[in-house]
C-alpha cells in the first residue's frame, strides 16, 4: 500500500459548485497536512498547512483532517476557471514529506 | 515571504554538453533543499536532497554523477546536468524547506536537442 494516495483524475466541475479534493494515507506517523496547487508549466504553491484533525478555513478553501480515518480534504467553494489546476497533497513526519500524485481539476465556464 | 526562485526558467541546451539550475530562498535561510523532477502530466519525482554543507542524498535510482548538487550556502542550492541527453529533459523544480513547509521555485525547463 502505497503511503499516500490521490486519484489523479482529471475531476471536471462547472463554475460555482463545491469542489472536493481528497488524500488517503497509511502511516499514521504523519503529523502535518499540506495541500498545493500546481498550475501548467509552474512549480507548486502551497496552498493551507494543518497539523490537527478538524476543519480549517482560508477564503473559499477548508483543509479537513481526520486523523482516525487517515483521510483529509479539500473543499473549493464557489469554484472558478481559475482554480482549473492540479492539486498536491501532501504530508509529513519528522524526517520526511510525500506527496501526492495530484488531482488535475477543470472547472468549466 | 518564503520566496523560492530558479535561475533559469527556461534552458535548451546540445546533447552531451553540461547545464547548470540555480535555486535561490530569497528571504530565508533553508539548511535543506529538495530537487524534483517533472514530466509531463505526471507528478512530482524527488530527486535528491540537499543540506547545506554536506552532500547531498539522492534517491534510488538517481545517478549522482550526472545530477550533480551543491548546496554551498544556506539560500542557494544549484544542480548541474551533466552530459545531458535528450532523455533527461524534462521540468526540474526545486524547493526550500521552512520549518514545516516546503516552499517550491517556478521550475526550470531543460529542453535536450
Amino acid at each position: 500500500q502505497k503511503e499516500v494516495e490521490q486519484d489523479p483524475g482529471p475531476l471536471s466541475v462547472p463554475e460555482g459548485a463545491i469542489v472536493s479534493l481528497n488524500c488517503t494515507y497509511s502511516n499514521s506517523a504523519f503529523q502535518y497536512f499540506m495541500w498545493y496547487r500546481q498550475y501548467s508549466r509552474k512549480g507548486p504553491e502551497l496552498l493551507m498547512y494543518t497539523y490537527s484533525s478538524g476543519n480549517k478555513e482560508d477564503g473559499r478553501f477548508t483543509a479537513q483532517v481526520d486523523k482516525s480515518s487517515k483521510y483529509i480534504s479539500l473543499f473549493i467553494r464557489d469554484s472558478q476557471p481559475s482554480d482549473s489546476a492540479t492539486y498536491l497533497c501532501a504530508m509529513s513526519a519528522i524526517d520526511k514529506i510525500i506527496f501526492g500524485k495530484g488531482t488535475r481539476l477543470h472547472i468549466l465556464p | 515571504g518564503a520566496v523560492v526562485s530558479q535561475h533559469p526558467s527556461w534552458v535548451i541546451c546540445k546533447s552531451g554538453t553540461s547545464v547548470k539550475i540555480e535555486c535561490r530562498s530569497l528571504d530565508f535561510q533553508a539548511t535543506t533543499m529538495f530537487w524534483y523532477r517533472q514530466f509531463p502530466k505526471q507528478s512530482l519525482m524527488l530527486m535528491a536532497t540537499s543540506n547545506e554543507g554536506s552532500k547531498a542524498t539522492y534517491e534510488q535510482g538517481v545517478e549522482k554523477d550526472k545530477f550533480l548538487i551543491n548546496h554551498a550556502s544556506l539560500t542557494l542550492s544549484t544542480l548541474t546536468v551533466t552530459s545531458a541527453h535528450p532523455e533527461d529533459s524534462s521540468f526540474y523544480i526545486c524547493s526550500a524547506q521552512q520549518g514545516r513547509e516546503q516552499y517550491f521555485g517556478p521550475g526550470t525547463r531543460l529542453t535536450v536537442t
